[in-house]
């Protein structure tokens, strides 16, 4: 079975523009997250997904949206970047809402 | 909302020495409480997670200690090998949800051989 995938796995970007990020779930898991991870700190919540649902949102400004697609994928958007979004941003998905959950590789932004 | 602290950031140790990495939690109604390894340029993986009703869990080398009443939770590696050399992260959630986890800000092992 393939684990968590991401897409893309290095992006860099200038401040002001837009990022589209996406995660495919391991087949049949239903939940999704996304997670901020900083050069030397742990990942910092930002979205909870659930049968294409929101379940939780993290401590982030509203310039970051997200979805679910019917096939469970789902999608991070981020908005008017600022040089404080480069980071790591790893997707997990779990079976269900109070699953073990799986990391993707993640996907480094870089903002200039 | 959630705060975890973990220590200590970085950790030194020889190999077949044991290693003790500790982390405290400040929401009671946490409940699960997951330990994650990743080693450089890779993703966090799970070795061992614990609930809130144990108070404690072993597999194989690791194991993991819960104080509920003082909201502290610790990982325990023993006979400590070069491969477990990685950066360690403890997170806590609610109802077990592991998708919503608050994580600490990691610790830096290194076993030297």
């Amino acid at each position: 079975d393939a684990g968590v995938t991401q897409s893309p796995t290095h992006l860099i970007k200038t401040r002001g523009q837009q990022v589209t990020l996406r995660c495919s779930p391991i087949s049949g898991h239903k939940s999704v997250s996304w997670y901020q991870q900083v050069l030397g700190q742990g990942p910092q919540f930002i979205f909870q997904y659930y049968e294409k649902e929101e379940r939780g949102r993290g401590n982030f400004p509203d310039r970051f949206s997200a979805r679910q697609f019917p096939n469970y994928s789902s999608e991070l958007n981020v908005n008017a970047l600022l040089l404080g979004d480069s980071a790591l941003y790893l997707c997990a998905s779990s079976l269900v809402s109070v699953g073990t959950q799986y990391f993707g590789p993640g996907t480094r932004l870089l903002v200039l | 909302g959630e705060n975890v602290e973990q220590h200590p950031s970085t950790l030194s140790v020889q190999e077949g020495d044991s290693a003790v990495i500790k982390c405290t939690y400040s929401d009671s109604a946490s409940n699960y409480f997951p330990w994650y390894k990743q080693e450089l340029g890779k993703r966090p993986q799970l070795i061992i997670d614990i609930r809130s009703n144990v108070g404690e869990k072993k597999d194989q080398r690791i194991a993991v200690t819960l104080n509920k009443t003082a909201k502290h939770f610790s990982l325990h590696i023993t006979e400590t090998q070069p491969e477990d050399s990685a950066v360690y992260f403890c997170a806590a959630s609610r109802d077990t949800n592991a998708g919503k986890s608050t994580f600490g800000d990691g610790t830096t092992l290194t076993v030297k051989p």
